[in-house]
């Protein structure tokens, strides 16, 4: 059982480059989210999904876009690259009872140069 | 909108001293408490929770009571172990009609401590 997946782990992009970031989960989770990581942030929602076919804006979701076309996948796509970006990425998911917590993938880690 | 306040850190502490992490939080309607834990060089795992006034959640000898009329939810262990080093994330999820709201955190506060 597989969990979360991130891919990639790490990626370096210059500005202007566009990328997407692949979240995937093995366990049948309704809700997906994709979080941004900062130094003395914590952890800012940029968008997320509640089922297939689905997603909506989080509190930072400007110059990201998603699509969550498949239940077990997320997609996360930086269509313009900005040093600003700079940034860890996690993605979690979770069932429709979020008692049982979010699970998380162990991040990305993205640079803009 | 709902936001969630925890002490800053980092916080350092010798083997099997007291640990509190202060965590308060504002909410417009009912939420849910959690503190989550990260690891170095992973994800945040749920450590623990409680959906209600009063509770209290627990997990690896880590404690935390939901205490609606001070809205605060500081996260307490007795005894800490080098391997408690990690950061610590309270967070908050609040009710709505359309269901529960994604996670708020708070900025976390990293704990190391030394044998």
């Amino acid at each position: 059982n597989a969990g979360v997946t991130q891919t990639p782990k790490f990626r370096v992009l210059k500005t202007g480059q566009s990328m997407t970031l692949l979240c995937a989960q093995d366990m049948n989770h309704e809700y997906m989210y994709w979080y941004r990581q900062d130094p003395g942030m914590g952890l800012r929602l940029i968008h997320y999904s509640v089922g297939e076919g689905t997603t909506a804006k989080g509190e930072v979701p400007d110059g990201y876009n998603v699509s969550r076309l498949k239940k077990q996948n997320f997609l996360l796509g930086l269509e313009s690259a900005a040093p600003s970006q700079t940034s860890v990425y996690f993605c979690a998911s979770r069932l429709r009872d979020q008692n049982y917590g979010y699970t998380f993938g162990s991040g990305t880690r993205l640079t803009v140069v | 909108g709902d936001s969630v306040t925890q002490m800053e850190g980092p916080v350092t502490l010798s083997e099997e001293a007291f640990l509190t992490i202060n965590c308060t939080y504002t909410a417009t309607g009912y939420p849910s408490l959690f503190w989550y834990v990260q690891y170095p060089g992973e994800g945040l795992q749920l450590l623990l929770k409680a959906t209600k006034a009063d509770d209290k959640g627990s997990n690896k000898g880590f404690e935390a009571t939901y205490r609606k009329e001070t809205t605060s939810f500081h996260l307490e262990k007795g005894s800490v172990q080098v391997s408690d080093s990690a950061v610590y994330f309270c967070a908050l999820s609040d009710y709505a009609p359309s269901g529960n709201t994604p996670l708020v955190f708070g900025k976390g506060t990293r704990l190391s401590v030394i044998a």
